[in-house]
């Protein structure tokens, strides 16, 4: 079946560690985003890519970096500059810019 | 640029009454329209979307959707509650314009109670 997946479900980091989320989807997929969810907060977009080798900043990149070196992969680096990173992230893809986007199930990270 | 407002951080509705989840939107654009849900811990499920066809726009689980430009409104109903129907559901609206990070916006949620 076509998705897609997030790894792994649940994340724990120290303090001052990088940790890198996968994100992996088998839809054909141009688009894929990144969005961090806290409470009361709605989704907010870390970063898109619209094409394999481009990505743009979205509304909170400050502390995450990625990459898209495949179509099919986008994963999510969340660096120790993010000083407040227990989240919910999601990845999600569009076929097409700003068209329906199909979410994977979520990776909890949190910070201990 | 375009922006979503649901009306309503939280609704409680008896099991067996009508839901109604308040949706209104702003757009430069003809705008493309979805509600998602969201149980606990998961990723986000289309629930239905408007893309300029029908105004009413039937989805899964038995919700619907009403596209009302006059109003700048998308309201999501449901005649009558199930228990399962407790999560949370995001309004999206999309532009479809590229060329930056308004591909798809979100609203903040509201969060659906079912009372036994």
């Amino acid at each position: 079946d076509g998705g897609i997946t997030q790894s792994p479900k649940y994340l724990f980091r120290k303090e001052g560690q990088n940790v890198t989320l996968s994100c992996e989807q088998n839809l054909n997929h141009d688009a894929m985003y990144w969005y961090r969810q806290d409470p009361g907060q709605g989704l907010r977009l870390i970063y898109y890519s619209q094409i394999v080798n481009d990505f743009q900043k979205g509304d909170i990149a400050e502390g995450y970096s990625v990459s898209r070196e495949k179509k099919e992969s986008f994963p999510l680096t969340v660096t120790s500059a993010q000083k407040n990173p227990t989240a919910f992230y999601l990845c999600a893809s569009t076929p097409q810019w700003g068209t329906e986007a199909f979410f994977g199930q979520g990776t909890r990270l949190t910070v201990v | 640029a375009q922006s979503v407002t649901q009306l309503d951080s939280h609704v409680s509705v008896s099991e067996g009454t009508p839901v109604l989840l308040r949706c209104n939107y702003s757009s430069s654009y003809s705008p493309s329209l979805f509600w998602y849900v969201q149980h606990p811990n998961k990723g986000l499920q289309l629930l239905l979307k408007y893309t300029s066809a029908a105004t009413l726009v039937k989805g899964i689980n038995g919700f619907e959707a009403e596209f009302k430009k006059s109003e700048t409104s998308f309201h999501l109903t449901k005649p009558s509650a199930h228990m399962s129907d407790a999560a949370e559901y995001f309004c999206v609206v999309s532009d479809h314009k590229g060329g930056g990070a308004d591909g798809l916006t979100f609203g903040k949620g509201t969060h659906l109670i079912i009372q036994p």
